[in-house]
């Protein structure tokens, strides 16, 4: 089915430290990941996406790797600052023919400690 | 770039009320997005437009839901009898076109029905 689900609903880290997030679909037929962040009061921001021929992709302090063969991919932040503090959604586009929509997994919350 | 602007920001109206949510997306992007947000079901997406028409509405709860796009610089989601089972916040998404996948989204309106 179009299930995008997460591992954790709660990440706490310390500032400094690398965070992970991971992220499980089902359907593999889906060939654009996103994630968002969404901060309290906002709704949520692009942070980094992947198409399904790529297994890895980096941006600035965050990157996102994605293992087909299990359906698995996962955000990796890297020196977590208190700003980093959100909720994180992972995306997938399931192209279906002529629909186009994303469907977002429940999220994951971040809290960064100091 | 103003972003996607929705309005209001709250809502509060009583049971039976019909309420409109309003959205101006993105000039120039070809889609927008209805979604609907609550802590036990997460990001559900509502409906989508393309160029002003509605692709896919299956997301809609039931009758009382409708959206429309008169011209591409607004839509409106409306819910006419209210229930408070819709209390949540009402997010709309623009995207320029489906090959890149990052929606942008609003802030968001917070809807209690009481």
């Amino acid at each position: 089915g179009e299930s995008v689900g997460l591992h954790l609903p709660t990440l706490s880290v310390q500032e400094g430290d690398n965070s992970i997030i991971n992220c499980a679909y089902s359907n593999s037929a889906s060939d654009y990941f996103i994630w968002y962040k969404q901060e309290s009061g906002k709704g949520p921001q692009f942070i980094i996406d992947i198409r399904s021929n790529m297994d890895k992709r980096q941006g600035q302090r965050v990157t996102v790797l994605l293992n087909k063969t299990v359906k698995h991919l996962s955000l990796q932040i890297a020196a977590t600052q208190p700003g980093d503090s959100a909720v994180y959604f992972c995306a997938g586009l399931y192209s279906g023919g002529s629909n186009y929509k994303l469907t977002f997994g429940k999220g994951t919350l971040l809290t960064v400690n100091p | 770039d103003a972003g996607v602007i929705q309005s209001p920001r709250h809502e509060v109206t009583e049971m039976g009320q019909e309420v409109t949510l309003r959205c101006k997306p993105i000039s120039g992007h070809d889609y927008l997005f209805w979604y609907r947000q609550t802590m036990m079901r997460g990001l559900e997406l509502l409906i989508y437009f393309n160029n002003n028409v509605p692709i896919d509405d299956s997301g809609m709860p039931e009758d009382r839901f409708s959206a429309k796009m008169p011209n591409a610089s607004f839509s409106t989601l409306k819910i006419q009898p209210s229930e408070p089972r819709d209390s949540a916040v009402y997010f709309c998404a623009s995207s320029l076109n489906r090959v890149h996948g990052g929606y942008t989204f609003g802030s968001g309106t917070r809807l209690t029905v009481v």
